[in-house]
């Protein structure tokens, strides 16, 4: 069973086309991490939400953390090529301490 | 400023052999932790260095994996015999004060 359980898995779509990715748990999380890897690469951290319900928008991603806390969504508008790449949820554990990952979205945007 | 360096970056060894992972985290940050991905699963927590003691190693798979942090600099992990199931991405972590973590590139090792 994964802590962490991402949707879709994989994702190829046209450029300028919108996408949503979920990140979803049965447990309550203080806070709830995004990340994006590229091919070669680590994992890059893009944002963290803390609070139930909250939105934050990092130009055309934008990210909400559900109401209660367990779920996560991520949304990204006209997409470019240069979206291409693994997305991660993530939580932070024991104080940020470390840091567990999900199962991972790998999206692909086709020019 | 320089990233995390991971070395090598690909790494191809025969089952029972030994290897010896590095990674230079960023100047400064006195958290350094170990990461790996195997195939088809997601990155897992391996331990966890806060300059050169071992805060956190409860994800290390059993005894034939052995990190240092000699100095609180460097850190190195090494895999000794190595098994078939040991193959993955290795990716190493820093950061300042526990907060934000930066990823190196990872080192690939293949097992055969």
């Amino acid at each position: 069973t994964q802590l962490l359980e991402q949707s879709p898995q994989f994702l190829s779509i046209q450029e300028g086309e919108n996408l949503t990715v979920y990140c979803n748990s049965s447990s309550v999380f203080s806070s709830l991490q995004w990340y994006r890897q590229e091919p070669g690469e680590g994992p890059v951290l893009l944002v963290t939400v803390v609070t139930g319900g909250e939105v934050k928008k990092l130009k055309r991603l934008t990210f909400q953390f559900g109401d209660a806390r367990k779920d996560s969504s991520l949304h990204i508008t006209a997409a470019q090529p240069g979206d291409t790449g693994l997305y991660l949820c993530a939580v932070p554990r024991g104080g940020y301490q470390k840091v567990t990952f999900g199962t991972g979205t790998k999206l692909q945007v086709i020019p | 400023e320089a990233g995390v360096t991971q070395f090598p970056s690909h790494s191809v060894i025969e089952k029972g052999q030994t290897v010896t992972l590095r990674c230079d985290p960023i100047s400064g940050h006195d958290n350094l932790y170990w990461y790996r991905r195997v195939m088809g699963k997601e990155i897992k927590f391996l331990l966890h260095f806060v300059k050169e003691s071992k805060q956190d190693e409860s994800g290390m798979p059993n005894n034939r994996f052995l990190a240092e942090r000699t100095g609180g600099t460097y850190s190195t992990l090494k895999v000794q015999p190595a098994e078939l199931e040991d193959s993955g991405v290795y990716f190493c972590a820093s950061s300042p004060r526990g907060n934000t973590q930066y990823f190196g590139p990872g080192t690939r090792l293949t097992v055969l």
